[in-house]
C-alpha cells in the first residue's frame, strides 16, 4: 500500500514562528502537493513538486515555501507563522509516469496559530 | 487556469434517497477526472476516476459518475443513499502531463444521511 506520512497531527504554534511541515512518501511518486484545507473552501493547492528540487507555485503560494531535496520528501514552511495560516494541511504524493493512478493523502497536520 | 466547482455544498438526504452530486470545470485539453470522499476524522480516498473510454465510471460502494465533455461536467452519482455515506465529497481534476500532473479540487459537497 502507498503510504503518505505527515509528522505531525497535531501542531500549535505562535505568531510569527518559523513552521515546517514535513511529509514523506514510500512509494517513488514523482509529484507531491502541499493543499489546506477549510470548511466551505475545499483543498486549495500551496505548492506541488513534480521532481527533486523543482516546485509550482499552487492557488495559494503566499506566506509558504517548500523544500524538496529528496524524491521521497516534500517540506511546506511557514515563514513567520500567522493566525490566517490557523488550518489542515494535507500532503498528497502521485505517479507522474503512470497518468492513470490517483493522488494518495495523508492524514493531515492540523495547525493552529496563536 | 484550471478550475472545478462543485455546486452543492450541503445536501441532506433520507436514507435510500437518490443522490446526485454537481461538478463542472473549466480546462480545454484532455483531462483525468477524480471524485474523492472523506469521512468524519479520516483521511482522504478515492471514490473514483475517469481517465479515457467508457464515460460511465463505477467506483466503490455503489457510486458512479458521468464524464460528459460537451458540458464539461462528472457528476457523481448513488441510486440509494446510506447513513454511511454521510461524509465530504471532492470532485478534482488532473490536467495531465502538460501540467506537471497538477491537482486541482473542488470546494467540495457535504452530503449528511438522515436514518
Amino acid at each position: 500500500d502507498v503510504k503518505v506520512t505527515q509528522s505531525s497531527r497535531y501542531l500549535v504554534k505562535r505568531t510569527g514562528e518559523k513552521v515546517f511541515l514535513e511529509c514523506v512518501q514510500d512509494m517513488d511518486h514523482e509529484n507531491m502537493f502541499w493543499y489546506r484545507q477549510d470548511p466551505g473552501l475545499g483543498l486549495r493547492l500551496i505548492y506541488f513538486s513534480y521532481d527533486v528540487k523543482m516546485k509550482e507555485k499552487g492557488d495559494i503560494p503566499e506566506g509558504y515555501s517548500v523544500s524538496r531535496e529528496k524524491k521521497e520528501r516534500f517540506s511546506l514552511i511557514l515563514e513567520s507563522a500567522s493566525t490566517n495560516q490557523t488550518s489542515m494541511y494535507l500532503c498528497a504524493s502521485s505517479s507522474l509516469k503512470l497518468m492513470n493512478t490517483e493522488a494518495f493523502f495523508g492524514q493531515g497536520t492540523r495547525l493552529t496559530v496563536v | 487556469a484550471q478550475s472545478v466547482s462543485q455546486h452543492n455544498h450541503h445536501v441532506i438526504l433520507s436514507e435510500a434517497a437518490s443522490l446526485e452530486l454537481g461538478c463542472n470545470y473549466s480546462y480545454g485539453g484532455t483531462v483525468n477526472l477524480f471524485w474523492y470522499v472523506q469521512y468524519p476524522g479520516q483521511h482522504l480516498q478515492l471514490l473514483l476516476k475517469y481517465f479515457s473510454g467508457d464515460p460511465l465510471v463505477k467506483g466503490i460502494k455503489g457510486f458512479e459518475a458521468e464524464f460528459i465533455k460537451s458540458k464539461f461536467s462528472f457528476n457523481l452519482r448513488k441510486p440509494s443513499v446510506q447513513w454511511s455515506d454521510t461524509a465530504e465529497y471532492f470532485c478534482a481534476v488532473n490536467a495531465g502531463y502538460n501540467q506537471g500532473g497538477k491537482l486541482i479540487f473542488g470546494q467540495g459537497t457535504e452530503l449528511s444521511v438522515k436514518p
